[in-house]
């Protein structure tokens, strides 16, 4: 029972473009959200975070935004660099519980 | 300071065989959390240790179990091993128990069961 879910394993954009990468969550009990950034043989590093009682946050080049409705959240990077090349994992936390997704696969061509 | 470190840092056991990974958090972090990456399945939590009590817990069968001691250094414990647990074993520290987005990541056990 997957409640977090990316339904893309992988990504490719061209450096300077904007990459938008997608997470869908089933339970309407999550109130916080966040993104987690990996590089090979490396633990997940956190990179940005949403709670529920906002549709946008902000830092930097990375944006998420959340569409409760919908219950989805993106996580948007202008401009893309090739340093961004990493695996990203959107993650939901609520009622003391905490799911990740499968991740996306990004890859940012020079 | 130092990060989260993690031993060991490959493991290769045969099914049916238990194993015991351990997480070292960093100084002054008393929250442990402990979550097994798959291909299939991405990040899934197992559960998180605060001041030596296990907090929450996901959804993973009672073969798989943890311990904090009181220096905040906790082990992970996996009975009767079966070819399915064969995955990445990542820990993160954290100051409090839920510090879901100021916890560190270890670099994780990769474990492969034959």
């Amino acid at each position: 029972d997957q409640q977090v879910k990316q339904n893309s394993p992988s990504l490719s954009v061209q450096e300077g473009r904007i990459s938008i990468l997608n997470c869908d969550y089933t339970n309407s009990m999550f109130d916080y959200f966040l993104w987690y950034k990996k590089y090979p043989a490396e633990g997940p590093t956190f990179l940005i975070s949403i709670s529920s009682i906002k549709d946008k946050n902000e830092d930097g080049r990375f944006t998420v935004f959340l569409n409760k409705s919908a219950k989805h959240l993106s996580l948007h990077i202008v401009p893309s660099q090739p340093g961004d090349s990493a695996v990203y994992f959107c993650a939901a936390s609520g009622s003391n519980q905490f799911y990740f997704g499968t991740g996306t696969s990004l890859t940012v061509i020079p | 300071k130092a990060g989260v470190t993690q031993t060991p840092r490959y493991l290769i056991k045969t099914r049916g065989q238990q194993v015991t990974l351990s997480c070292s958090p960093i100084s002054g972090h008393r929250s442990v959390s402990w979550y097994q990456q798959t291909p299939g399945q991405g990040l899934q939590f197992l559960f998180e240790y605060f001041s030596e009590t296990q907090r929450n817990k996901g959804n993973f069968p009672g073969r798989f179990s943890g311990r904090q001691f009181s220096n905040s250094r906790s082990e992970m414990n996996v009975s009767t091993l079966e070819l399915g647990d064969s995955a990445l074993y990542l820990c993160a520290s954290s100051l409090a128990s839920g510090d879901t987005d100021t916890q560190y990541f270890g670099p994780g056990t990769r474990l492969t069961v034959l």
